[in-house]
């Protein structure tokens, strides 16, 4: 059974740095490619950043870029989003969500986890 | 970057009746576009890829259709379980952005 798990979110002070974990079972990570996706409370969702299958190419939004760096371990079978310089509005359950065989829709995703950047 | 516009932002439906969402996007997208219904407290759950397959388990009276720019979700025979928000979103290219949600509710 494929299972995404996200782990390390919490409070967090404006200008602080956090890392958050996805753990990825009944499939290889490094097979497919993966994505990080965020949602403020009781707000839309946005794309934060994706990496290709085989370490391939990554890609960052605009408002997380040159703060955020998304990276996968294989041997762990695990995604992480390191994040930097933390904002107020940074705010937001953060998913982790596996492609889909041939097709690029988003067919697995964790349960999400919550990032407070306050102080 | 491709913008994903919805409408409408909510809408209130019988049980039973049709329930037909819009979403639009800024340039076309070919048919590289999900749709995803998303209940409180719960990750987004994929319903259509390549804007009209549905996913695995998905029943029949989801359905979706368009290409290029105009997209549409139709849910016949509403049902309370579908009372969600429904968001869009292209995959064409990065960023893989998504539309603001339309919100269902069941009359």
């Amino acid at each position: 059974e494929v299972q995404l798990v996200e782990s390390g979110g919490g409070l967090v002070q404006p200008g602080r740095s956090l890392r958050v974990s996805c753990a990825a079972s009944g499939f290889t990570l490094d097979d497919y490619a993966i994505h990080w996706v965020r949602q403020p409370p009781g707000k839309g969702l946005e794309w934060v950043s994706g990496i290709s299958w085989k370490s391939g190419p990554i890609g960052y939004a605009d408002s997380v870029k040159g703060r955020f760096t998304i990276s996968r371990d294989n041997a762990k079978n695990s995604l992480y989003l390191q994040m930097n310089n933390l904002r107020t509005d940074d705010t937001a359950f953060y998913y982790c969500a596996k492609e889909r065989d041939y097709d690029r829709a988003f067919d697995y995703w964790g349960q999400g986890i919550l990032v407070t950047v306050s102080s | 970057e491709i913008v994903m516009t919805q409408s409408p932002v909510s809408l209130s439906v019988s049980p039973g009746e049709r329930a037909t969402l819009s979403c639009r996007a800024s340039q076309s997208v070919g048919s590289n576009l999900a749709w995803y219904q998303q209940k409180p407290g719960q990750a987004p759950r994929l319903l259509i890829y390549g804007a009209s397959t549905r996913a695995t388990g998905i029943p029949a009276r989801v359905s979706g259709s368009g290409s290029g720019m105009e997209f549409t979700l139709t849910i016949s025979s509403l049902q309370s379980e579908d009372s969600a928000v429904y968001y869009c979103q292209h995959y064409k290219n990065w960023p893989y952005t998504f539309g603001q949600g339309t919100k269902v509710a069941i009359k």
